[in-house]
């Protein structure tokens, strides 16, 4: 059973251009959550999505931020138009339920914006 | 605004001696805490989570809960230099059960 696989591991975007990052959850897991971690920061919430379904995004930026998980294929973290001020780690999360009790991280994304 | 406070550090401490981790949250509404070490330039990883007042022990860790004082602390025994790391501290709240509200964690540096 593999864990929660996000790609890419780390993604070069230059300012305005747009960033996709990708996550599969576990099998079996139908709850995704991303969290956005800046250095020597703690996570920040950011979306929580079940298939097909935005469940909560009030972490996330109301502009060029969006995230889609659809009933095939993994979830989507999309930011258009990057900026500086988006370089960070993305981590995804998985669990089989909507509780955060058991939830799985995959390693991130680091994205740089150049 | 929910916060969960830790000391930033680094925290050192020699081999072989126990290392204690502090948290701090606000919310009194706050039912499941949880405790994630993070290696540099790698995801987190749950160690422990704990929902009643008291001690909950797994191997060479140990978590406390006060709910009272709300404080949640994690006591690592017999310190290995494979702890070194980041420890971060999340919080899940009654009103948003889904959404663990982390702290920015503690860097542990254990020493030879």
């Amino acid at each position: 059973n593999a864990g929660v696989m996000q790609n890419p591991r780390h993604l070069v975007r230059r300012r305005g251009q747009e960033a996709r990052l990708r996550c599969s959850p576990m099998k079996g897991h139908s709850h995704v959550y991303w969290y956005r971690q800046l250095p020597e920061e703690g996570l920040k919430f950011m979306v929580y999505l079940q298939k097909e379904n935005i469940i909560d995004e009030s972490g996330m930026p109301k502009e060029r931020f969006s995230a889609e998980f659809p009933k095939e294929g993994p979830s989507i973290l999309r930011i258009q138009q990057v900026v500086r001020g988006d370089s960070a780690a993305y981590f995804c999360a998985s669990s089989p339920t909507g509780l955060d009790t058991e939830a799985f991280f995959g390693q991130g994304t680091r994205l740089t914006v150049v | 605004q929910k916060e969960v406070e830790q000391n930033s550090g680094p925290l050192s401490v020699p081999e072989g001696a126990i290392a204690s981790l502090n948290c701090t949250y606000s919310d009194r509404g706050s039912q499941s805490f949880f405790w994630y070490r993070q290696y540099s330039g790698k995801s987190p990883e749950l160690i422990m989570f704990i929902y009643s007042n008291g001690d909950k022990e797994d191997g060479r860790f140990t978590a406390q809960l006060n709910k009272a004082s709300q404080y949640v602390s994690l006591l690592i025994r017999d310190s290995q230099p494979s702890d070194s790391a980041t420890y971060l501290c999340a919080v899940n709240t009654l009103d948003s059960n889904y959404q663990l509200i982390w702290g920015a964690g503690t860097k542990l540096i254990i020493k030879p």
